[in-house]
């Protein structure tokens, strides 16, 4: 079945570390996006990729870093540089333009 | 303002109750639209896409209204696995042409009573 994975489900970070949340998806996607979820609060965009070996800042692109070697990959870097990590993280990929998002089921990172 | 603005609930509703929710939009030049279903802890998912005419899908009927920059969703019959939060998504272009993103409301919590 096609579909877009997350991993780890969890992950905990310790102070000063960086940290990569993995996502990968076998749907053909060209788009792919990387959003934080806080409670009570909307979706905010941290990075996108709408093509192999080029991406986007969003909106909240400080403290994180992206990569897009291969159309089924965009791992997210959580660099020690991004005060206030604690969040669920979820990546999505979309056919382009004009289409809903497929949603990967997200992690949720911890500082400890 | 926000650019996708929803009334954050929550809404407790009884069971075969009917129930509607607002969204509205800053962007006059989105082009599309869309109501997303989360559950708790969950990621969101696609529940419909919003078209001009209206469409509607068994129990759930979505509606744009271009003029007054607005979409609703309508939720017939309610129940009780209906009890998510409710996203509203629009999609605005970005500043070069082609660069297109989703863009969140913060969600309306609804919860259906037995």
């Amino acid at each position: 079945d096609g579909g877009i994975t997350q991993s780890p489900k969890y992950l905990f970070r310790k102070e000063g570390q960086n940290v990569t949340l993995s996502c990968e998806q076998n749907l053909n996607h060209d788009a792919m996006y990387w959003y934080r979820q806080d409670p009570g609060q909307g979706l905010r965009l941290i990075y996108y990729s709408q093509i192999v070996n080029d991406f986007q800042k969003g909106d909240i692109a400080e403290g994180y870093s992206v990569s897009r070697e291969k159309k089924e990959s965009f791992p997210l870097t959580v660099t020690s540089a991004q005060k206030n990590p604690t969040a669920f993280y979820l990546c999505a990929s979309t056919p382009i333009a004009n289409y809903g998002y497929t949603f990967g089921s997200g992690t949720r990172l911890t500082v400890v | 303002r926000k650019e996708v603005e929803q009334d954050p609930g929550p809404f407790n509703v009884p069971e075969g109750a009917t129930v509607a929710f607002n969204c509205t939009y800053s962007n006059s030049a989105s082009q599309s639209f869309f109501w997303y279903r989360q559950d708790c802890r969950k990621e969101p998912k696609l529940l419909m896409s919003v078209y001009s005419s209206g469409n509607e899908d068994g129990r759930f009927t979505a509606q744009l209204n271009r003029a007054s920059q607005y979409i609703s969703l309508l939720i017939r019959d309610s129940k009780l696995s209906d009890s998510a939060t409710y996203l509203c998504v629009v999609n605005s272009r970005g500043a070069n042409f082609g660069n297109e993103k989703l863009t969140f409301g913060t969600g309306t919590r609804l919860t259906i009573i037995p």
